[in-house]
């Protein structure tokens, strides 16, 4: 299947630490989208990185993308309790279908003040 | 920001009732998305549409399933006769291209009985 994974499952860190998010999924992609989603919320969009990018950054967070090995990272760096929450990789499938996107089960992050 | 709106944000049905899930997707977007998310599992495609009618849906959008356009903001997905395990939070999305960011609203949260 196309779906991308998450790792880990569950992330605990302090206030101030760094917290890196994996993901990897199976088949070739267009892009690959990260998202957040607040306990019982919607889906916020946070960074798109597209097959030939490496590296993309938006304020505290640093997204990779390494399409040798099928895999992404997200970093959020000097956390805060409020990024507390679940956070999803979302892939597409490179000219098999039109914007579908396969989600993965996702990490839940928990930051402690 | 723009941003795509959803109602209602909960509903409470019976079993073999029909129900309608409205969304108003970013009014530039023309590609437009339903997803859903049983609690405490993945998000999961639905159905996508593109100028008036279908591009992809999945093979939990079955006949019980229908989606509509009816004017030039509002986008619905009607479920014809619900089921138990049609309870879930429903998502719709809307992008400006198949590989551009999809934006999601805030769900609606369907409990059927």
């Amino acid at each position: 299947s196309q779906q991308g994974e998450e790792d880990p499952q569950a992330l605990s860190i302090q206030e101030g630490e760094n917290a890196t998010m994996n993901c990897s999924y199976k088949t070739s992609i267009n892009n690959l989208q990260w998202y957040r989603q607040n306990s019982g919320r919607g889906l916020v969009h946070l960074i798109l990185i597209r097959s030939n990018e490496r590296e993309k950054h938006s304020g505290r967070l640093r997204v990779t993308l390494d399409t040798s090995k099928k895999s992404s990272s997200l970093l959020i760096t000097a956390s805060r309790a409020a990024d507390t929450a679940s956070y999803f990789c979302a892939t597409d499938g490179r000219g098999s279908t039109l914007g579908r996107l396969y989600f993965g089960r996702g990490t839940q992050l928990t930051v402690w003040p | 920001e723009p941003e795509v709106t959803q109602t209602p944000s909960h509903q409470v049905t019976q079993m073999g009732q029909e129900v309608i899930l409205r969304c108003v997707p970013i009014s530039n977007h023309l590609y437009f998305y339903w997803y859903r998310q049983i609690l405490g599992q993945k998000v999961e495609f639905l159905v996508s549409f593109y100028n008036n009618e279908i591009s992809e849906k999945s093979e939990i959008f079955d006949d019980q399933f229908s989606v509509e356009r009816p004017d030039g903001s509002n986008f619905t997905l009607k479920i014809r006769s619900t089921k138990l395990e049609d309870s879930a939070m429903y998502f719709c999305a809307s992008s400006a291209g198949t590989e551009e960011t999809q934006y999601f609203g805030p769900g609606t949260r369907l409990l059927v009985l």
